[in-house]
């Protein structure tokens, strides 16, 4: 059981490149998110999907695009890159109900130069 | 609006000394309370949740927090820090009702000084 994973690691784009970072959790949950951190300020949703087929907007949603591919997959895509997107970017998930927690994966640490 | 305060940007604290880390919300229902930890470069821990019931509430590594509704508060405690315990801790709330995002204060670094 890996939980949550997200690839890659670390990348560095230049401005105007594409790319898609993804992640999968294994854990059978419903819903699954897209965070940013910046030093400062703390973690900020980019999206998140609430179930499978939907996908809504978060506090931070400008220049990134979603793909909530099937239950397990949740992609955050950037058409452009900006140096203002250069940031630590985190999914996380969880199962709807009781319990509340999510669960975060390790982390893409990205670079727009 | 929904927020998270966590007003101490940085606290340092000597080894076996105590801690409290402030945690302070304002949401519009009774919310889900939880604590993550964040060693340099890892991911968010959790250390400890709220979500009804006694207001104290126990977390791994030996911290604890306590529910305040009358303060809005969420504090964090520790009676006695070890070096291993610095990292950024952060604060988050959420909704009793699937498929809403966490509301995360900006955090505060701990640092231990032998």
């Amino acid at each position: 059981n890996a939980g949550v994973t997200q690839t890659p690691k670390f990348q560095v784009l230049k401005t105007g490149q594409s790319m898609t970072l993804q992640c999968a959790q294994d854990m059978n949950h419903n819903s699954m998110y897209w965070y940013r951190q910046d030093p400062g300020m703390g973690l900020r949703l980019i999206y998140y999907s609430a179930s499978e087929g939907t996908t809504d907007k978060g506090e931070v949603p400008n220049g990134y695009n979603v793909s909530r591919l099937n239950k397990r997959e949740f992609s955050l895509r950037l058409e452009s890159a900006a140096p203002s997107q250069t940031s630590v970017y985190f999914c996380a998930s969880h199962l709807s109900g009781e319990s509340y927690e999510q669960y975060f994966g390790p982390g893409t640490r990205l670079t727009v130069t | 609006a929904q927020s998270v305060t966590q007003p101490d940007i940085h606290i340092t604290v000597s080894e076996g000394a105590s801690l409290e880390l402030r945690c302070n919300y304002s949401y519009g229902a009774t919310p889900y309370l939880f604590w993550y930890v964040q060693s340099p470069g890892q991911g968010l821990q959790l250390l400890l949740k709220y979500f009804s019931g006694d207001t104290l509430v126990q977390g791994i590594k030996g911290f604890e927090a306590e529910f305040k509704r009358s303060q809005s508060s969420f504090n964090l405690r520790k009676p006695s820090v070890h070096w291993s315990d610095a990292a950024e801790y952060f604060c988050a709330v959420g909704a009793r009702q699937a498929g809403t995002a966490l509301i995360f204060g900006k955090g505060t670094t701990l640092s231990v000084s032998s």
